[in-house]
C-alpha cells in the first residue's frame, strides 16, 4: 500500500528552469511535510503545510486538501538544488513518506 | 546545538548478532522517531516515543526494540540481526503542534551479512 505518491521518480533540468514535483496522498492527514535529502544523505525538512501557500526563498510549497494534492515548486533552479526532494503526510503520530523525487540540475 | 545525533555511523553486522543503536536529541522536543531507508522505497516508520515514558510501533516493528531512556535520548535495538535488516537508519525528533517540524540525525548505515 502507498500511502503517498510522488511524480516524477526522477527530474533533470537546466540551471535557471522552472521544477514542479508532485506528491498525492490517500489518507487524512493533520500537515504534509517537504524534506530535502543531500547527495550526502542528510534530510533536512523544507516545509510543513496544513492549508494554503507557503514561501521560502526560490521554493514554493502548495497543498489542496480537497484533492489530496501538494506540489513542490523550484523557481531559477540552480546545481545546488541537485538534491531527493520527500514529501511526507503526518497523520496522528504517523508519518508515511512517498519514494523520493530525484532531482539533478545541469549547469 | 547539535541537534540530533546517532551512532554509529556505519555497523557491520553477522546475522544473530545483536547490536543497539543510539540517537540523542538537545532541542527539548517530546516526540522522537525511529525509521528505515532503502532503495526504492520511501522512509518507513519503525518506532516512535510521543512522550518520555511512551513508546509506541510503527509500520515496519518486526525484529526490533525500542527504548525512551530520558528526553533526551530513544535507542533502537537489534535482538537478532537478519539480512533483511540491512539499510539506513535514521532518527528523528518534532516538538508536536502547530509546527511539527521533523529534525533528523545523519543516519546510520548497517549491514548484515
Amino acid at each position: 500500500k502507498n500511502e503517498v505518491e510522488q511524480s516524477p521518480q526522477n527530474l533533470t533540468a537546466q540551471e535557471g528552469e522552472f521544477i514542479t514535483i508532485n506528491c498525492s496522498y490517500s489518507v487524512g492527514i493533520s500537515a504534509l511535510h517537504w524534506l530535502q535529502q543531500h547527495p550526502g544523505g542528510g534530510i533536512v525538512s523544507l516545509f510543513m503545510l496544513s492549508s494554503g501557500k507557503k514561501k521560502h526563498g526560490r521554493l514554493i510549497a502548495t497543498i489542496n486538501i480537497q484533492e489530496k494534492h501538494s506540489s513542490l515548486h523550484i523557481t531559477a533552479s540552480h546545481p545546488r538544488d541537485s538534491a531527493v526532494y520527500i514529501c511526507a503526510v503526518e497523520t496522528g503520530n504517523q508519518f508515511y513518506f512517498g519514494t523520493g523525487t530525484s532531482l539533478t540540475v545541469i549547469p | 546545538n547539535a541537534g540530533v545525533t546517532q551512532t554509529p555511523k556505519f555497523q557491520v553486522l553477522k546475522t544473530g548478532q545483536s547490536m543497539t543503536l543510539q540517537c540523542a536529541q538537545d532541542m527539548n522536543h517530546n516526540s522522537m522517531y525511529w525509521y528505515r531507508q532503502d532503495p526504492g522505497m520511501g522512509l518507513r516508520l519503525i518506532y516512535y516515543s510521543a512522550s518520555e515514558g511512551t513508546t509506541d510501533k510503527g509500520e515496519v516493528p518486526n525484529g526490533y526494540n525500542v527504548s525512551r531512556l530520558n528526553k533526551r535520548e530513544f535507542s533502537l535495538r537489534l535482538e537478532s540481526a537478519a539480512p533483511s535488516q540491512t539499510s539506513v537508519y535514521f532518527c528523528a525528533s518534532s516538538e508536536p503542534g502547530a509546527h511539527n517540524e521533523q529534525f533528523f540525525g545523519p543516519g546510520t548505515r548497517l549491514t548484515v551479512l
